[in-house]
């Protein structure tokens, strides 16, 4: 079975522009979650999304936006890009979060930005 | 507010030498608590979920065990290939996202 893919794998970027990011979840999986991971922060909760609706949005500005098509796979958008953006951002599917089942991890986009 | 925190920070064993990571946290109701290892680069990979105090799971050299308080992964004889940062994370019953701790980065040396 397939894991959690995510596209691109490797981003730069100049401050300023937009960037997207692209998530195709576990097959069967229906929910999917953003996260960012800085050296700093840890892995910080972005947001999640389940039939194609927003459930769950972490502490983030309004630049930072996610979407869910109806295959479930997913992609989130970053306008006007800070240094503070550079990361890796993770994409996480799991079958049902109303059951508590575990999140299954991509490998991450690294965005730089510069 | 779920929190998370994760000690030791690093941890430094010889091959064979067994040890265990603690992870304590903070929640209002618990729904699950995740553990997963993470190598340099690469997506954390799932290795347990626990749901009530008691249970333990157990995974080659690994084991995890649950209170009411805090989790703890034991690892018995590890080899250099078990070097890796290990998260925990919990999941809220009023809330659907993981709260992660910092993680504990774990060296096995040959």
């Amino acid at each position: 079975k397939a894991g959690v893919t995510q596209t691109p794998r490797y981003l730069i970027k100049t401050r300023g522009q937009q960037v997207t990011l692209s998530c195709s979840p576990i097959s069967g999986h229906r929910s999917v979650s953003w996260y960012q991971q800085t050296p700093g922060q840890g892995l910080q909760f972005l947001f999640e999304y389940f039939s194609e609706t927003q459930r769950n949005k972490g502490n983030f500005p309004g630049r930072f936006s996610g979407r869910q098509f109806s295959n479930s796979r997913s992609e989130m958008n970053v306008s006007t890009l800070e240094l503070g953006d550079s990361a890796l951002y993770l994409c996480a599917s799991s079958l049902d979060p109303r059951t508590g089942s575990e999140q299954y991890f991509g490998p991450g986009t690294r965005l730089t930005v510069t | 507010e779920d929190q998370v925190t994760q000690s030791p920070e690093a941890l430094r064993l010889q091959e064979g030498e067994s040890s265990s990571l603690n992870c304590s946290y903070t929640v209002s109701g618990l729904r699950g608590l995740f553990w997963y290892r993470q190598d340099p680069g690469k997506g954390p990979e799932f290795l347990f979920t626990l749901y009530s105090a008691g249970e333990e799971k157990e995974k080659e050299r690994l084991k995890a065990t649950l209170t009411k308080k805090e989790s703890f992964l034991h690892i018995t004889a590890p080899k250099p290939e078990d070097s890796a940062t290990y998260l925990c994370a919990v999941r809220s019953q009023g809330a659907q996202k993981l709260v992660f701790g910092q993680g504990t980065r774990l060296t096995i040396n040959p």
